[in-house]
């Protein structure tokens, strides 16, 4: 079981935005994040906990291993507003994501 | 880099079956895994089930064990899922996405198709 906290994180725009998900037992760094915006599909940002999927922005970073991890975006940009979920692919062939967070403008 | 193109939105009756499709371009299509994952309105992501278009060894989340099949057209590079016995909960919209080889990530996702269950 994946949490994510806080549910719901208001940012100014130019402000870090720190999200975090934890996982109820390890799932090493088998661990990606999502973002997705009203009416569109996922975006894949970062997997096996920290690697920038092609073309995601330098502000993205993912850490952690285990059980605790975290997606920090650096200077919110108005793009960056959206849901941003995390997801393991620990124990193949079950692929839970968690519940989201969303980042909302302050 | 890829490109996943599902079929149109549908509307059916509980009960009946739905058959989703989603057809890729632009990459090796047996080289990727497969997964669908469903999104009911205002709701998080549910991943349902994956094929592998290699072998087309498909397997599914417990919860849709008895209900979902997944299957693939490698001669027209498509995979298609059929969810029977729908319910009104299952009312959502339905994603194929792509897994990267060796970390099965999702880097490429459909479009999206919106399934309405309603009597």
């Amino acid at each position: 079981v994946l949490t994510q906290s806080p549910g719901t994180l208001s940012v100014s725009p130019g402000q870090r935005a720190t999200l975090s998900c934890r996982a109820s037992q390890t799932v090493n760094s088998n661990l990606a994040w999502y973002q997705q915006k009203p009416g569109q599909a996922p975006r894949l940002l970062i997997y096996a906990a920290s690697t920038r999927a092609t073309g995601v922005p330098a502000r993205f970073s993912g850490s952690g291993s285990g059980t605790e991890f975290t997606l920090t975006i650096s200077s919110l940009q108005s793009e960056d507003f959206a849901v941003y979920y995390c997801q393991q692919y620990n124990y193949w062939p079950s692929f839970t994501f968690g519940p989201g967070t969303k980042v909302d403008i302050k | 880099q890829g490109l996943l193109v599902q079929s149109g939105a549908e509307v059916k009756k509980p009960g009946a079956s739905v058959s989703v499709s989603c057809q890729a371009s632009g990459y090796s299509f047996s080289t990727y895994y497969m997964h669908w994952v469903r999104q009911a309105p205002g709701q998080g992501l549910e991943w349902m089930g994956m094929i592998n278009p290699s072998g087309g060894s498909a397997t599914s989340a417990p919860m849709f064990q008895d209900r979902l099949t997944v299957t693939r057209d490698t001669s027209t590079s498509t995979v298609s899922m059929e969810l029977s016995s729908l319910r009104s909960d299952d009312t959502a919209v339905y994603y194929c996405a792509r897994a990267t080889p060796g970390t099965s990530a999702f880097d490429i996702w459909g479009q999206g198709t919106k399934v309405t269950v309603s009597s």
